[in-house]
């Protein structure tokens, strides 16, 4: 079974410049999740969709960063303009439902703006 | 709030001991609780999902424990091993879905 795929591995931009994430999950997994991890933190969700709908967007900078999964299955993440504080690895994680379920995590985006 | 704390930030250990990594939540008001394993530059690895009705879960020579009351997880490791330093984090489902990670132990297995 293919695991969750994301692209590019890294990516290295300077400030205020746009940048975007793909993550294609596992496939049947109706639930995607793009994480922000911080060097030293745990990750924390930016948003959750169930299917091609959000289910919870709340931690995610609004005013910069976007997401989208129109066909309910792979999803971009997009930051425009980034800051020097977006530096940090985005991870996508995929499960079959929604909630207390294991999820699947892909190997990560590693941002870093200068 | 749920925060969820992990000690120690780091650990160091020769090849062969037993140990025990700590995991602390503030909100005994929980789904579950899951322990990942993450190596440098991957993803996370679900080790051990308790749900909030069980008191542990094993495999192989991992075995987490929960008290839900205490608000308290133990990762116990039996026997390391080099391969087993990597970075472990807890994370608690919210009964309203939502996974809040701790901030992981760097474990070291020193051969």
């Amino acid at each position: 079974e293919a695991g969750v795929a994301q692209s590019p591995r890294y990516k290295i931009i300077e400030k205020r410049q746009s940048v975007a994430f793909w993550c294609n999950p596992i496939s049947g997994h109706a639930t995607l999740y793009w994480y922000q991890q911080i060097l030293g933190q745990g990750p924390k969700l930016l948003i959750q969709f169930q299917n091609n709908g959000v289910v919870d967007d709340s931690q995610l900078p609004k005013d910069r960063f976007s997401a989208e999964r129109l066909k309910g299955v792979d999803s971009t993440l997009k930051i425009q303009p980034a800051k020097l504080e977006d530096s940090a690895v985005y991870l996508c994680a995929s499960s079959v439902g929604q909630g207390a379920e294991k999820l699947f995590f892909g190997s990560g985006t590693q941002l870093s703006v200068l | 709030k749920q925060e969820v704390t992990q000690i120690p930030a780091a650990l160091s250990v020769p090849e062969g001991e037993n140990l025990v990594l700590n995991c602390s939540f503030t909100d005994s008001a929980i789904y579950n609780l899951q322990w990942f394993r993450q190596d440098p530059g991957k993803g996370l690895t679900s080790l051990l999902l308790i749900q909030s009705s069980q008191r542990e879960q094993t495999s192989g020579r991992l075995n987490a424990s929960l008290d839900k009351s205490s608000g308290r997880s133990t990762l116990y490791i039996a026997a390391s091993q080099p391969g087993d330093s990597a970075t472990y984090l807890c994370a608690v489902t919210s009964n309203t879905g939502k996974l809040i990670f701790g901030q992981g132990t760097t474990l070291q297995v020193k051969p």
